[in-house]
């Protein structure tokens, strides 16, 4: 199947500072990307569609301001989470979706830790 | 909004044990149908799918297929491994956004 990458896999930070997390469809071209947040034990929670040269679509109650989404190419988006708190804490996971089907692929996920 | 049920677990089976994990959906329209696989600490990875009624979705000795009439997805296997263990999504995808299940857990001992 398609490949989709994530990096980082880990980090920790700060609270209050900024941390920026990258998915990059790695054989395909994605006009559309996902970012979900997952916590323990639980289902994914859709965050926001990413679209390609325009601006992402944010799901009721995830604060845009907040997670920052940029979709500047048709492999690459990233999402940033300004000003981390602990509350940010979560399992982030992207996926893109192969044009012209349904099919979404996931990236391995980022597990953030905001101290 | 388009919901999708799966089956509770955590489900707990000896090695070569028949599998089936439920799930049925509500939609409007007609959804593609999938099946994810969640290894700890990973990424989702699919499984399988189907995108319209009576199709079968089929990998790795997995099988679930598209059952309009009772709007279900279920998912099976004959004879599971201890290598299957993991957590497993439902999911279906209308009109371009995916909603998933709560997934069940699966645990194969030897």
């Amino acid at each position: 199947g398609a490949v989709v990458s994530q990096h980082p896999s880990r980090v920790i930070c700060k609270s209050g500072t900024s941390v920026k997390i990258e998915c990059r469809s790695l054989d395909f071209q994605a006009t559309t990307m996902f970012w979900y947040r997952q916590f323990p034990k639980q289902s994914l929670m859709l965050m926001a569609t990413s679209n390609e040269g325009s601006k992402a679509t944010y799901e009721q109650g995830v604060e845009k301001d907040k997670f920052l989404i940029n979709h500047a190419s048709l492999t690459l988006s990233t999402l940033t989470v300004t000003s981390a708190h602990p509350e940010d804490s979560s399992f982030y996971i992207c996926s893109a979706r192969l044009p012209a089907t349904d099919t979404q692929y996931f990236g391995p996920g980022t597990r953030l830790t905001v101290l | 909004g388009d919901s999708v049920t799966q089956m509770e677990g955590p489900v707990t089976l000896s090695e070569e044990a028949f599998l089936t994990i439920n799930c049925t959906y509500t939609a409007t329209g007609y959804p593609s149908l999938f099946w994810y696989v969640q290894y700890p600490g990973e990424g989702l990875q699919l499984l399988l799918k189907a995108t319209k009624a009576d199709d079968k979705g089929s990998n790795k000795g997995f099988e679930a297929t598209y059952r309009k009439e009772t709007t279900s997805f279920h998912l099976e296997k004959g004879s599971v491994q201890v290598s299957d263990s993991a957590v497993y999504f439902c999911a279906s995808t209308n009109a371009g956004k995916s909603t998933f299940g709560d997934g069940t857990t699966l645990t194969v001992k030897p």
